[in-house]
């Protein structure tokens, strides 16, 4: 079975501080690890992913994450936070296509300037 | 093309009344998926369609029917809602053989 951790519901930062979102999995089988973002009001934005080859992935607006297959996590950083960066951030697993994804609970990250 | 497309953007309804929402893409992608958002919660899976045929049913009550026509569009019939259905219905899609959802901008939808 898969399921997905996210720790931490709600986060804040100060502008220019570093961003950690906490995500940890747990699957059956090896699995296909996304974070998306959403903005009030709107849909889901994919941010990053990982699927095979380098652990390290970077993705948009400046955001990277790590898998780390020894602790079953792959939480989503970013060096200096922006304003723009203040929204809910969604880690997912996935085991393959036409699947059904499984997300966490969602963290809320708000930006204090 | 590079996106998933949704309409009505928002959509008020009373619980006699029949709507549908529709979904587009034109990425070639051949899984579609249909979502459930409540507020300040993950999306729902409600169902999935994989190469035009209805491979995912996550236990949705029938007043919600799904409808691929082709594999460019997918629909959400809805008939006979509850206040309780009030939810962001998203849509999203797959290209063939890889993992990633494309989420479109989903359709805000008030039962009354």
């Amino acid at each position: 079975a898969q399921s997905v951790t996210q720790l931490g519901s709600h986060v804040s930062v100060s502008e220019g501080a570093l961003v950690l979102l906490r995500c940890n999995y747990s699957s059956s089988v090896p699995p296909y690890l996304f974070w998306y973002v959403q903005y009030p009001n709107q849909g889901l934005q994919l941010l990053l992913k990982y699927t095979t080859g380098a652990t390290l992935v970077k993705g948009i607006n400046g955001f990277e994450a790590e898998f780390k297959k020894s602790e079953t996590s792959f939480h989503l950083t970013k060096p200096s936070a922006h304003m723009s960066d203040a929204a809910e951030y969604f880690c997912a697993v996935s085991v393959g296509t036409g699947n059904q994804f499984y997300f966490g609970t969602g963290t809320s990250l708000t930006v204090i300037p | 093309d590079t996106e998933v497309t949704q309409t009505p953007k928002h959509l008020v309804m009373g619980m006699t009344n029949k709507k549908s929402l529709k979904c587009e893409q034109h990425m070639g992608h051949r899984a579609m998926y249909w979502y459930k958002q409540k507020a300040k919660k993950p999306p729902e899976l409600m169902f999935v369609y994989s190469y035009e045929k209805l491979s995912i049913n996550e236990s949705v009550p029938s007043r919600f029917s799904p409808e691929c026509p082709n594999s460019s569009l997918l629909n959400l019939h809805l008939h006979a809602l509850q206040p309780e259905d009030s939810a962001l219905y998203l849509c999203a899609s797959s290209p063939p053989g890889q993992e990633t959802q494309y989420f479109g901008p989903g359709t805000r939808l008030l039962v009354l």
